[in-house]
């Protein structure tokens, strides 16, 4: 089966610029994760999706990310006005749902804000 | 709020070494434990996926255990080689409010020279 999807795998942009983040789970997995990883750190959770729900977005910062899951499938991750701190990488992982299985991460896309 | 610590945070040893890593956690409350692996620059590997229910899991040259009870789960991994070079994540998965919190740890980071 094709693994996470996740575009572009690197992305170089100026502070105030937007920037999208694009991922596309494996197929049958109605489960989507965001996470952001700073250097030297795990994973912490943005969002999760459960089909086209957003549940579990506490840790994100709404003024200024968003993100969406049309249909239940791709989801895409936004950031404006993007700052410096924003800088790590952004990685997508889905699951099927319920509690016993386990995740599949995609590569990631390091997001350098300059 | 679950908290997931692994110790030690970075190892370096020479190859054929057997190798001990740890995970503790901090609420038993969970569903399972996943162990992955995260090689630079690049995105999550599932190693193994311990359900609360078992106590281990095998494949190949690695083996984790769990104990639910004590907060604590370790991987180990038989006559080390340099490709096992790489940072090792364990993932928690608990529960908050009767949702899927999945909390990671900060990773150790090996290096295996020859």
């Amino acid at each position: 089966e094709a693994g996470v999807v996740q575009s572009p795998r690197y992305k170089i942009i100026e502070k105030k610029q937007p920037v999208a983040f694009w991922c596309n789970p494996i197929s049958g997995h109605n489960t989507l994760y965001w996470y952001r990883q700073n250097l030297g750190q795990g994973p912490e959770l943005l969002i999760r999706y459960e089909n086209e729900e957003a549940v579990d977005d506490s840790q994100l910062p709404k003024d200024r990310f968003s993100a969406e899951r049309l249909k239940g499938v791709d989801s895409t991750l936004k950031i404006q006005p993007a700052e410096l701190g924003d800088s790590a990488v952004y990685l997508c992982a889905s699951s099927r749902q319920g509690a016993n299985y386990g995740y599949t991460f995609g590569s990631g896309t390091r997001l350098t804000v300059v | 709020k679950q908290e997931v610590t692994q110790i030690p945070a970075a190892l370096s040893v020479p190859e054929g070494e057997n190798l001990v890593l740890n995970c503790s956690f901090t609420d038993s409350a969970i569903y399972n434990l996943q162990w992955f692996r995260q090689d630079p620059g690049k995105g999550l590997t599932s190693l193994l996926l311990i359900q609360s229910s078992q106590r281990e899991q095998t494949s190949g040259r690695l083996n984790a255990s769990l104990d639910k009870s004590s907060g604590r789960s370790t991987l180990y991994i038989a006559a080390s080689q340099p490709g096992d070079s790489a940072t090792y994540l364990c993932a928690v998965r608990g529960t908050s409010g009767g949702s899927y919190i999945p909390t990671f740890g900060r990773g150790t980071s090996l290096i295996v020279h020859p």
